[in-house]
């Protein structure tokens, strides 16, 4: 199958600072990629779709001054958390779609552990 | 809008039965997928198994297959001769159709954490 690296795998940062997170396709081109947080022991919500050349779409409750996401290439999208505080740990995952309409599969990446201290 | 319910927190096999997960859903969509996912240890979500709800058949991939009753809504997972590897995080997942090419996002449910006994 299709191929989603996304980097790093864990980050510990102090609290104010910013951490961008990386999700790559690596054998297919993406023009949707979605952000999603999984928190201990729960399910996955996504945080947001990200869109390739154009603005990214926002669920409900997500502040996207703090998360901030750029899809400039149809293979990689970035999540910036800024001014990052405890309250952001979590682990984020990011995910691609190949294919479309009736034959389409999403790919995850191997998530990323934040850790803000 | 969609949701997918897990009504089991927790369940547990031993090695070599079968076990079967639940997992309901509501839409009012009428083609749209589903799928199994299975989260072990280290997070990365892997695909365990999908089905098209346009097709009355249902899936099966080896010891995995699935039990999908549309006018129920339910899709429900059966893991057979289970394996010690088996153990993890399942979640059942939905997803609209997209006929305009993009890709839509997955709907989870809350997740089943599966323990098999040796």
């Amino acid at each position: 199958g299709a191929v989603v690296s996304q980097h790093p795998s864990r980050v510990i940062c102090k609290s104010g600072t910013s951490v961008k997170i990386e999700c790559r396709s690596l054998d297919f081109q993406a023009t949707t990629m979605f952000w999603y947080r999984q928190f201990p022991k729960q399910s996955l919500m996504l945080m947001a779709t990200s869109n390739e050349g154009s603005k990214a779409t926002y669920e409900q409750g997500v502040e996207k001054d703090k998360f901030l996401i750029n899809h400039a290439s149809l293979t990689l999208s970035t999540l910036t958390v800024t001014s990052a505080h405890p309250e952001d740990s979590s682990f984020y995952i990011c995910s691609a779609g190949s294919g479309s309409g009736f034959n389409t599969e999403a790919f995850f990446g191997q998530g990323t552990r934040l850790t803000v201290v | 809008a969609q949701t997918v319910t897990q009504s089991q927190p927790e369940m547990s096999v031993q090695e070599a039965e079968t076990v079967t997960l639940s997992c309901t859903y509501d839409t009012s969509e009428s083609d749209y997928y589903l799928f199994w996912y299975k989260q072990p240890p280290s997070r990365q979500m892997i695909l365990v198994i999908r089905q098209e709800a346009y097709k009355q058949q249902n899936a099966t991939e080896n010891r995995f297959s699935v039990n999908f009753q549309k006018a129920a809504k339910s899709f429900s997972l059966k893991i057979s001769d289970s394996q010690l590897g088996d153990a993890a995080m399942y979640f059942c997942a939905y997803k609209g159709m997209n006929y305009g090419g993009s890709q839509g996002n997955l709907i989870f449910g809350k997740g089943t954490k599966l323990s098999v006994k040796p």
